[in-house]
């Protein structure tokens, strides 16, 4: 079953501009983490954002939460060719873990 | 440090063949995990291990079988294959069952670098 479900599907961008990923979820949670795949990879965790937390930042990312839309988007900013990924939300943690079905991320240089 | 490395990367099977994929971490982790991955359908667990001798079901656990008798080795076993379970099987290991616990714990998993089986 998919808790998270990423919105857009595919996303295509020049590399310096900004890349914003959404990802909508169904059950109340503590927690929503996001992970990268590069092609033929695994899965990379990129950042963590509690429930009470409303926003968070890790270099070029920017991950926000709003509890009360059950919703959390990932934005990539001055984006580059290397950041060509998919993008995972997951909720949970552990064996709990529940990810979406992705984002496809492609940064034309 | 190779943290999680999964064997064999690539393999073909017959319907009804039988396999091993095999799951090794030197992280000291407790947990372990086995997912498969499908295209539009993100990953989904099929087994997963709290500790050394220990296993547990997952999402889509029918047709496969698992064992842990090391605390760093998680193996994944197919009795008879079949062209359903074509798939690219990924496994992880995590220091925490769930987020939230010491000072510091993100909670991430740590995966390999996958497993691509097809089952003619």
């Amino acid at each position: 079953s998919q808790q998270g479900e990423e919105d857009p599907q595919a996303l295509s961008i020049q590399e310096g501009e900004n890349a914003t990923m959404n990802c909508s979820y169904k059950t109340s949670i503590n927690n929503l983490q996001w992970y990268r795949q590069n092609s033929g990879r695994g899965l990379v965790h990129l950042i963590l954002i509690r429930s009470n937390e409303r926003e968070k930042h890790s270099g070029r990312l920017r991950v926000t939460l709003d509890t009360s839309k059950k919703s959390s988007s990932l934005l990539i900013t001055a984006s580059r060719a290397a950041d060509t990924a998919s993008y995972f939300c997951a909720t949970g943690g552990g064996f709990k873990t529940i990810f979406g079905a992705g984002t496809r991320l492609f940064v034309k240089a | 440090n190779a943290g999680v490395t999964q064997t064999p990367k690539f393999r073909v099977l017959k319907t009804g063949q039988s396999m091993t994929l095999l799951c090794a971490q030197d992280m000291n982790h407790e947990y372990m995990y086995w997912y498969r991955q499908d295209p539009g359908m993100g990953l989904r667990l099929i087994h997963y291990s709290v500790g050394e001798g220990t296993t547990a079901k997952g999402e889509v656990p029918d047709g496969y079988n698992v064992s842990r008798l090391k605390k760093q080795n998680f193996l994944l076993g197919l009795e008879s294959a079949a062209p359903s379970q074509t798939s690219v099987y990924f496994c992880a290991s995590s220091r925490y069952a769930l987020t939230g616990g010491a000072t510091g714990d993100t909670g991430e998993l740590f995966f390999g670098e996958g497993s691509r089986l097809t089952v003619l």
